[in-house]
This record gives C-alpha cells, sequence and structure tokens, in this order.
C-alpha cells in the first residue's frame, strides 16, 4: 500500500502570493491533519478533516484554510504569503479523528517564502 | 494554555538506555503519543498511552502517569539510527474541536 503522499515536495514564493499544497492519505484513511513545522521545533497543527468536514482548527490566521475531497485527499491554502510561512508543511492521515491511532505523516511540502 | 516540555538535547552511546521526559499542561488530557523524527524526515508514531502504565513495543517502552502530568519515552539497546529527534504529543479538545499539540522535541544523538 502507498503511504500519504504530498506535492510538491519544494516550493518557493513571493511574499503577498498564494499557495496550494496537496496531500493523499493512505487508501482506508478519512481523517486527514496538516502541521507546520518550522526548522528546530515541533509540528503545529492547524487543521484535521475527517468526511469532507473540518473537525479541528489550530491557532493559525484565516490566511490558511484547507478541505478535504470526496476521495478524502486534502488541499491546504495559504494566502497572502509571509516569510514567516516559511516551513515544513506536513500532512498526516489515521483512520480515526481522536488521536489515539497512529498518524501516518507524509514527507512534506517544503515552502520557502522570499 | 497548553504546553508540553521536553529536554532540548540527550546524548548516549550505544547499547546504553535513555530516558527522555515529557510533562505537560492541558486543559483537557486524552493521552500521550510519541514520534520520532530523522533529519529531513516524517514523523513516526512510536507509542501511546492513554492510562497511567508503562507500554512496551520492542526496545522502546513508554510511561505515563496522569496524576503527575508526566510520561517518559524509554530506549533500551541504543543503536546508531536510533539518533533522531523525539516528540512527545497531548490530544487537547477546545470549543476548536481537538488538536495534536507537539512538544519542542528532545534531539538524540547516539555516540559509539
Amino acid at each position: 500500500d502507498a503511504g500519504v503522499t504530498q506535492s510538491p515536495t519544494h516550493l518557493i514564493k513571493t511574499r503577498g502570493q498564494q499557495v496550494t499544497l496537496r496531500c493523499s492519505p493512505i487508501s482506508g484513511h478519512k481523517s486527514v491533519s496538516w502541521y507546520q513545522q518550522v526548522l528546530g521545533q515541533g509540528p503545529q497543527f492547524i487543521f484535521q478533516y475527517y468526511e469532507k468536514e473540518e473537525r479541528g482548527r489550530g491557532n493559525f490566521p484565516d490566511r490558511f484554510s484547507a478541505r478535504q475531497f470526496p476521495n478524502y485527499s486534502s488541499e491546504l491554502n495559504v494566502n497572502a504569503l509571509l516569510l514567516g510561512d516559511s516551513a515544513l508543511y506536513l500532512c498526516a492521515s489515521s483512520l480515526r479523528t481522536d488521536f489515539t491511532y497512529e498518524q501516518y505523516f507524509g514527507p512534506g511540502t517544503r515552502l520557502t517564502v522570499t | 494554555g497548553q504546553s508540553l516540555e521536553q529536554p532540548s538535547e540527550v546524548t548516549a552511546v550505544e547499547g546504553a538506555i535513555v530516558q527522555i521526559n515529557c510533562t505537560y499542561q492541558t486543559s483537557g488530557f486524552y493521552g500521550l503519543s510519541w514520534y520520532q523524527q530523522h533529519d529531513g524526515g516524517a514523523p513516526t508514531f512510536l507509542s501511546y498511552n492513554g492510562l497511567d502504565g508503562l507500554e512496551e513495543t520492542g526496545r522502546f517502552s513508554s510511561f505515563l502517569s496522569r496524576s503527575d502530568s508526566y510520561g517518559y519515552l524509554l530506549l533500551q539497546e541504543l543503536q546508531m539510527k536510533d539518533s533522531a529527534s523525539y516528540f512527545c504529543a497531548v490530544r487537547d479538545l477546545s470549543n476548536q474541536g481537538g488538536k495534536l499539540i507537539f512538544g519542542q522535541g528532545t534531539e538524540l544523538s547516539v555516540k559509539p
């Protein structure tokens, strides 16, 4: 079985631009979560989606939004990019929404904002 | 608010045992998880403790004491490949739904 996949792998954007990151969960997983990881820190929770509905939201500004599609894949959108948005964006899928089960992380998208 | 504290770095030698502690403060507690992340890689799940006590998975064990808001990850028979960052994480429920809060991570260096 394929693991969690994310695209693109790397991305360079300019301040003020918008970006869309994509994630495909493991087959059979209906829960997808997004995290931002700045170098040297732990992942910070952005969103969780389950069955196309938002189930959890972290402390991120409204510039961050996400959605989940009928096939359970997901997109994370970030508008009006700031230098501080430069980070590794991780997607994780799981069978359940309560984080008691293992979350499977994708390789991440490295976003650089210049 | 929610916070987790773990040591920033730990060094040990091959074959030794190392313990990585994690203390937490959350508005609601629903279990402690541990993840491993190698440089440039994706975090991988190691263990989950929902109840007090010890959970063992091969060379790795994890312990939880809810009354002390404390847990630890124990790595035995250390190998060079165990050099990585280790994160504790707690599930937190708030009016914004559930979310998983990660600690800042402990960088483990295993020396020959």
